[in-house]
C-alpha cells in the first residue's frame, strides 16, 4: 500500500451515526492531519496530530494515532447531512526540513439523513 | 478567520499557453505550498516555497513551472507553456512553521483545451 491510504474507500451511514475512517502509512513521520473536501472544492484542515500524540479532541471529531502501527483513525460522532464528504489523511515525513505532504486516496463518506 | 484566498477559482486556457495562478496566503505564514489534485486522483505536492526560495519540489514541478513571491502578499504559480495533462485543481497552501498545521486555499480549477 502507498503512503497514506484511507479505508474504507466509501462510508455510508445513516444520520446521527457515527463514523469511522482509517489511515495507514509507511514511513516515520511527524504529523498527520485529516482534511475534509466537499465535492470539487477546497481542503478544510481538521485536526493536526503529532508522533507524540496518541489521541486528540475537535468537537465532534476524534483522532487517534497508533505510530507503531503506523495507523491513524478519525472519528465523526452524531453525523450530520453536512458531514458527507470526502476524507483525507495527509502525513510528513520526519526527514528534517521535508514538509511535504503525502494524501491518501481518501474516504467518500455519505450520510443519510 | 484568516483564510488562504486564490484566484481565479476557473480558468480555462489553450495549450500552449502560458498561465498565472494566484494565491494570498494567511498573513503571518512563512511556508507557502502548491498542490495539485487530477480529477479523481490523489492530491499532489507541487513545490514548497520559504524565505524567497524554493524550499523543495516534487518530479511534477519541471521546468515548465515557477514559483514567485512578487510582493509581501502575493504567490503565484506560473506554467509558461500548459499542456493537456496540467489540467487540474491547484491549492495554494500555507503555514506558520514547519510541521505545523498547513491551510488551503479553495483552488483554482485549471482547464487546458
Amino acid at each position: 500500500s502507498q503512503q497514506g491510504e484511507e479505508d474504507p474507500q466509501a462510508l455510508s451511514i445513516q444520520e446521527g451515526e457515527n463514523a469511522t475512517m482509517n489511515c495507514s502509512y509507511k514511513t516515520s513521520i511527524n504529523n498527520l492531519q485529516w482534511y475534509r473536501q466537499n465535492s470539487g472544492r477546497g481542503l478544510v484542515h481538521l485536526i493536526l496530530i503529532r508522533s507524540n500524540e496518541r489521541e486528540k479532541h475537535s468537537g465532534r471529531l476524534r483522532v487517534t494515532l497508533d505510530t507503531s502501527k503506523k495507523s491513524s483513525s478519525l472519528l465523526i460522532t452524531a453525523s450530520r447531512a453536512a458531514d458527507t464528504a470526502s476524507y483525507f489523511c495527509a502525513t510528513d515525513s520526519s526527514n528534517f526540513g521535508n514538509e511535504k505532504l503525502t494524501f491518501g486516496t481518501g474516504t467518500r463518506l455519505t450520510i443519510i439523513p | 478567520e484568516p483564510e488562504v484566498t486564490q484566484t481565479p477559482s476557473h480558468q480555462v486556457t489553450q495549450m500552449g499557453q502560458e498561465v498565472i495562478l494566484r494565491c494570498v496566503p494567511i498573513s503571518n505564514h512563512l511556508y507557502f505550498y502548491w498542490y495539485r489534485q487530477i480529477l479523481g486522483q490523489k492530491v499532489e505536492f507541487l513545490v514548497s516555497f520559504y524565505n524567497n526560495e524554493i524550499s523543495e519540489k516534487s518530479e511534477i514541478f519541471d521546468d515548465q513551472f515557477s514559483v514567485e513571491r512578487p510582493d509581501g502578499s502575493n504567490f503565484t504559480l506560473k506554467i509558461r507553456s500548459t499542456k493537456l495533462e496540467d489540467s487540474a485543481m491547484y491549492f495554494c497552501a500555507s503555514s506558520v512553521g514547519v510541521y505545523y498545521e498547513q491551510y488551503f486555499g479553495p483552488g483554482t480549477r485549471l482547464t487546458v483545451t
